[in-house]
């Protein structure tokens, strides 16, 4: 089993549509990442987040660390929110590599 | 400031050759992390580094990958004796500090003829 696991694989949906993607983990966490891998393969920082909910434009994304559970929200989707989401936890033993999920790609149809 | 750059941001070489990858963190980051994507899977860490040290090299083959991050100039990765199944995309991030942000560089994407 995963020390991250991600669902959906993939997520198809209109635009304007609320997208939810969810993120498990099994591991002791000082925090947890939300990357966003465009088509062209870069990759951007979204959220960086260890507890509680953050907010960026139209994202949002919460962590509940008794459940060890996280999910991302996008409002309002748009055909340009189109990426792999991928979510990566860095470890609470001082070192702060991340492990990352598998990812999850989404696509918005006009 | 300059985001996390990478250079190349394409490399093809040919089994047994060499392969450098460099990456230069942004501008104030003294943290350096390597990861790899191989094609359809996810990214795996490699190698964490900080100035002049190496912190983890726990995902980092034992046998012809090393890494440094001199005091001066860029973090380079360096494969010996390439082979097939070391192509994939490479990618480089940096933090000003530890429990920050990781920005992420474009990646270089090696292909092994």
């Amino acid at each position: 089993k995963n020390e991250v696991e991600q669902s959906p694989q993939n997520l198809t949906a209109q635009e304007g549509e609320f997208i939810t993607i969810n993120c498990s983990y099994s591991v002791g966490i000082s925090a947890l990442h939300w990357l966003q891998q465009h088509p062209g393969g870069g990759i951007v920082s979204l959220f960086m987040l260890s507890s509680g909910k953050k907010k960026h434009g139209r994202l949002i994304a919460t962590i509940n660390i008794q459940e060890k559970h996280s999910s991302l929200h996008i409002t309002a989707s748009h055909p340009r929110d189109s990426a792999v989401y991928i979510c990566a936890v860095s470890s609470n033993f001082g070192n702060e590599k991340l492990t990352f999920g598998t990812g999850t790609r989404l696509t918005i149809i006009p | 400031n300059a985001g996390v750059m990478q250079n190349p941001r394409h490399l093809v070489r040919r089994r047994g050759q060499e392969a450098r990858l460099r990456c230069s963190p942004m501008k104030g980051h003294s943290h350096v992390y390597w990861y790899r994507q191989l094609p359809e899977e996810g990214l795996k860490f490699m190698v964490y580094l900080q100035k002049e040290n190496i912190i983890d090299e726990s995902g980092m083959p034992k046998e012809r990958f090393s890494a440094e991050f001199p005091k001066e100039g860029p973090s380079i990765l360096r494969i010996q004796q390439v082979v097939r199944g070391d192509s994939a995309a490479y990618f480089c991030a940096s933090s000003p500090l530890r429990q920050e942000t990781q920005y992420f560089g474009p990646g270089t994407r090696l292909l092994v003829l």
